[in-house]
């Protein structure tokens, strides 16, 4: 069965240190990964997407994040956080299920405050 | 511009009025979704259609309908609201439902508040 598990609900950083967020999921195939960004009060936003070319992929923003099959993760990192990136994050799995072709998943959301 | 509308965007009702939330998209995509997120639950998919006539239950389909008559539209609808369903919903379109990797593009969200 598919999954996805953000392993924190919450993560503060001050302003100018790095941002890590969590990802791990479980899948059956070969599975694209997706970062969503919700910022209050507005929709989803694509921060970036794997799909089986580099493991390493940048989104917008500055953020990026590495798939690591071994791991089963897909972290997303950013090396200096800034005010605007507070928000809501998604991490996504994109699989092929059996007879229904494709379908995501979706993980609890990890919210993210910049402290000043 | 390339975009996925919802209308309305705020929702007050009471139990058991019908209402509707509709989605339109102008990207011609195949694949459209509804999606309702709850706090500490994240996105929980409804309903999702791979194409015009085509619609299959997500994973917390009861209490909702959907139609899909045409490519660009697919609403959502409440026969029988109740306050379970106070939630904030998304709407999602991609270009093709069998394509793993596909983007999903979003709507902006309707707020429902079901009294």
């Amino acid at each position: 069965a598919q999954s996805v598990t953000q392993l924190d609900s919450h993560v503060s950083v001050s302003e100018g240190t790095p941002v890590l967020l969590r990802c791990n999921y479980s899948s059956s195939y070969s599975p694209s990964l997706f970062w969503y960004v919700q910022h209050p009060n507005k929709g989803l936003q694509l921060l970036l997407k794997y799909t089986s070319a580099a493991t390493l992929v940048k989104g917008i923003n500055g953020f990026e994040a590495e798939f690591k099959k071994s791991e089963t993760s897909f972290h997303l990192t950013k090396p200096s956080a800034h005010m605007s990136d507070a928000a809501e994050y998604f991490c996504v799995v994109s699989d092929r299920v059996k007879d229904t072709g494709n379908q995501f998943y979706f993980g609890t959301g990890t919210s993210l405050t910049v402290i000043p | 511009e390339a975009q996925v509308t919802q209308n309305p965007r705020y929702l007050i009702t009471v139990t058991g009025k019908k209402l509707t939330v509709t989605c339109s998209q102008n990207m011609n995509h195949e694949y459209m979704s509804w999606y309702r997120q709850d706090p500490g639950l994240g996105l929980r998919q409804i309903y999702y259609s791979m194409n015009v006539e085509v619609t299959d239950k997500g994973d917390v389909p009861e209490g909702y309908k959907v139609s899909r008559k045409e490519k660009r539209n697919f609403p959502l609808i409440l026969e029988s609201p109740s306050p379970n369903q106070t939630s904030l919903y998304f709407c999602a379109s991609s270009r093709r439902h069998r394509e793993v990797g596909e983007t999903q593009y979003f709507g902006p969200g309707t707020r429902l508040l079901v009294l």
